[in-house]
């Protein structure tokens, strides 16, 4: 079945440490976003890519990093300087272009907590 | 100021009642959409329905509706003699062109969680 992966569904950091979250998906989507999700915050944007090699910050960009090598994959590193990465994590994709009526398709969250 | 605002944090309802959840946005384009989607505690969330800003028609599936209106800016979503399966975080958004190169916008409310008590 054609959807989205994220792993891995619980995450740890210690002090000091990067880390990634990965994010597959195989519906051909050009777009792929990434949200950080916080209690009573809803969902708030982090990165978005609308094509290969190609990507943009969102609202909420410092202390995060992504990079688009493959149409499939939008893997986001939470870097250290990153002061309170505690949160849920989505992926999602869409179609992509200039369509305002894609509906985004999400993945099952990397759930990140501080060790 | 909130583009998408969902008023409601948390609604507790006895299953069988209905519940509607309310939806206000804030645009200054005339072309956009609003969805909504649900976030079960698996924690993906799963697309329900899209509304353009040209088509005012309620829409009714099933035990859902959706109630359209540009004269309040506002897209609020009925339930219908809830069930325990409803309960989950419900999200509603809207779509604009962005401003870098008029790609698709999405800007998300807060959400309503929503727990529907046997």
């Amino acid at each position: 079945d054609g959807g989205i992966t994220q792993s891995p569904k619980y995450l740890f950091r210690k002090e000091g440490q990067n880390v990634t979250l990965s994010c597959e998906q195989n519906l051909n989507h050009d777009a792929m976003y990434w949200y950080r999700q916080d209690p009573g915050q809803g969902l708030r944007l982090i990165y978005y890519s609308q094509i290969v090699n190609d990507f943009q910050k969102g609202d909420i960009a410092e202390g995060y990093s992504v990079s688009r090598e493959k149409k499939e994959s939008f893997p986001l590193t939470v870097t250290s300087a990153q002061k309170n990465p505690t949160a849920f994590y989505l992926c999602a994709s869409s179609i992509g272009g200039r369509a305002l009526n894609q509906p985004q398709h999400f993945g099952d969250g990397t759930r990140l907590s501080i060790l | 100021a909130q583009k998408v605002t969902q008023a409601q944090t948390e609604i507790s309802v006895v299953e069988k009642e209905d519940v509607t959840l309310d939806c206000v946005y804030e645009t200054r384009d005339t072309t956009y959409y609003l969805f909504w989607y649900k976030q079960p505690p698996s924690g993906e969330l799963v697309f329900l329905i899209r509304r353009n800003s040209f088509d005012e028609q309620n829409e009714i599936s099933g035990r859902y509706s959706w109630n359209f209106q540009k004269s309040t800016s506002s897209f609020n979503f009925t339930i219908t003699a809830s069930q325990v399966v409803d309960s989950a975080v419900y999200f509603c958004a809207l779509s604009e062109a962005g401003n870098s190169g008029g790609y698709q916008k999405v800007t998300f409310g807060t959400g309503t969680k929503l727990q529907v008590i046997p």
